[in-house]
């Protein structure tokens, strides 16, 4: 299965509504995920399940679809979320593959 | 606090041997599966290796098949990552995450991972 997002960059403000859209090659129903990597940093689970906030992350992410199309949203977005965002799918083992990334930054 | 601490990383030369380790603490170790995962500079992250949490079923990424091999000691509460064959694409960061099932399969959380170069 492949995953491809978009954009792959983004130029964004503060307080800005910023979409990332990640689409599978085939029907994964919800088993995506979503991390936040900072340079330096390991990834950071977000969103599981496509839509389930991990506990401790802001309220102003948010992860929606399922089959082929997801989306994750940061409603306003804040100075520390300048970071890059990986979807990944798990529906299907062997491979938990991840999406080539996409960077948000000012 | 759950955590997941690498280690074994090094510089390496092309054909060579290395053996990760990852020690995990403030979580019931054996009630999990764990993976692996390279970053290469600059790349995105790639999942190479998957362990059951009582050492089956075991996955790996076509890239690294025949050549890497995924184990466990649940007593000792630590996975590892025994590479063989080391190309120069193998060089990266290798982190080690737990995966977590109920609700939905995710990885998490990461270790801080170790460098592997592999360089003549």
């Amino acid at each position: 299965i492949q995953l491809t997002q978009s954009p792959s960059s983004l130029s964004a403000s503060v307080g800005d509504r910023v979409t990332i859209t990640c689409r599978a090659s085939q029907d994964i129903s919800s088993s995506l995920a979503w991390y936040q990597q900072k340079p330096g940093k390991a990834p950071k689970l977000l969103i599981y399940a496509a839509s389930t906030l991990q506990s401790g992350v802001p309220s102003r992410f948010s992860g929606s679809g399922s089959g082929t199309d997801f989306t994750l949203t940061i409603s306003s977005l804040q100075p520390e979320d300048f970071a890059v965002y990986y979807c990944q799918q798990l529906n299907t083992p062997p491979l938990f593959t991840f999406g080539p990334g996409t960077t948000v930054d000012v | 606090e759950v955590q997941l601490v690498e280690s074994g990383g090094a510089l390496v030369q092309p054909g060579g041997s290395l053996r990760l380790s990852c020690a995990a603490s403030g979580f019931t170790f054996s009630s999990y599966g764990m993976a692996w995962v390279r970053q290469a500079p600059g790349k995105g992250p790639d999942f190479l290796s998957f362990i059951g949490y009582g050492g089956s079923p075991t996955y790996y990424a076509d890239s690294v098949k025949g050549r890497f091999t995924v184990s466990r000691d649940n007593a000792n509460i630590s996975v590892f990552l025994h590479m063989d064959s080391l190309r120069v694409e193998d060089t990266a960061i290798y982190y080690c995450a737990r995966v977590r099932t109920a609700g939905g399969r995710r990885f998490d959380p990461w270790g801080q991972g170790t460098l592997v170069t592999v360089s003549s």
